[in-house]
C-alpha cells in the first residue's frame, strides 16, 4: 500500500537558519502530495501541496518540489523563525478516494 | 465559515469503559474521516464517510470501534470497550467542495482540534 516516510526529529535550529525536512513516498499511480502543520494546541492544517510531477508548492516561505524520480517531497524554508516551531507531516493522497496517508511527523523547535 | 468541531477535547476512562466522540464538518463538505493519532505519530485513517456511506473502514478495529453518520453531516465514534493502547488523540476531518462553491475537492483535508483520549 501507500507509505510516507519522513526524517525523524526533533529538529532544533536557531532563528534565520535554513530548514530541510525530509520526505519520501511510495505509491501507485501519481498521487498529490502535502505537507500539513500542527502548531502547539492547535489542529492540523494544510501548509503547501503539489499535485503533479516537477510541481512546487509554496506557502509561508516554506518550499517543497513534486520529483516523481526520487518520489521525494523535501520540505524548505531558507529563513526560519520561532514562530515556525511546529510538528510537520508529509503526507500523500490518491486523488481517487482522497484518504490521505501521513508520515510519522518532524517537530521543528527554533530557538531565538 | 466555521471549521471543524469536535466534541470532547479532552476525555479520561478506565480500561474497558466506553467513549464516544462527536464531529460536525464544514458545512456542504460531504467527505467525513476519522483518523487516529498516537503521541509521536502521524494520523491513522480509521473511518471515511462519503455523505453517509462508508467509503473505506479498513482499519477500523470493528470488535471495538463503530462509528456513523447516520444523516450525512454530524457523525459519532465509540469506543466499546476501550483498551490502554486506545490512548490517543482522535481527528475528524472533512473534505469539500462545499456550499460556497469552491473548487472541487484536491486532496486537501480540514481537520477539527481533536478529541484527546486517556484509557487509564
Amino acid at each position: 500500500g501507500d507509505s510516507v516516510t519522513q526524517m525523524e526529529g526533533p529538529v532544533t535550529l536557531s532563528e534565520e537558519a535554513f530548514l530541510t525536512i525530509n520526505c519520501t513516498y511510495t505509491a501507485t499511480g501519481y498521487p498529490s502530495l502535502f505537507w500539513y502543520v500542527q502548531y502547539p494546541g492547535e489542529g492540523l492544517q494544510l501548509l503547501l501541496k503539489a499535485t503533479k510531477a516537477d510541481d512546487k508548492g509554496s506557502n509561508k516561505g516554506f518550499e517543497a518540489t513534486y520529483r516523481k524520480e526520487t518520489t521525494s517531497f523535501h520540505l524548505e524554508k531558507g529563513s526560519v523563525q520561532v514562530s515556525d516551531s511546529a510538528v510537520y507531516f508529509c503526507a500523500l493522497s490518491d486523488n481517487a478516494g482522497n484518504m490521505l496517508t501521513f508520515g510519522g511527523g518532524t517537530r521543528l523547535m527554533v530557538k531565538p | 465559515e466555521a471549521g471543524v468541531a469536535q466534541s470532547p477535547r479532552y476525555k479520561i476512562i478506565e480500561k474497558r469503559q466506553s467513549v464516544a466522540f462527536w464531529c460536525n464538518p464544514i458545512s456542504g463538505h460531504a467527505t467525513l474521516y476519522w483518523y487516529q493519532q498516537i503521541l509521536g505519530q502521524g494520523p491513522k485513517l480509521l473511518i471515511q464517510f462519503q455523505n453517509n456511506g462508508v467509503v473505506d473502514d479498513s482499519q477500523l478495529p470493528k470488535d471495538r470501534f463503530s462509528a456513523e453518520r447516520l444523516k450525512g453531516v454530524d457523525s459519532t465514534l465509540k469506543i466499546q470497550p476501550a483498551k490502554l493502547e486506545d490512548s490517543a488523540v482522535y481527528l475528524c476531518a472533512s473534505s469539500g467542495p462545499g456550499l460556497a462553491g469552491e473548487s472541487p475537492n484536491t486532496g486537501e483535508l480540514f481537520f477539527g482540534e481533536g478529541s484527546r483520549l486517556t484509557v487509564l
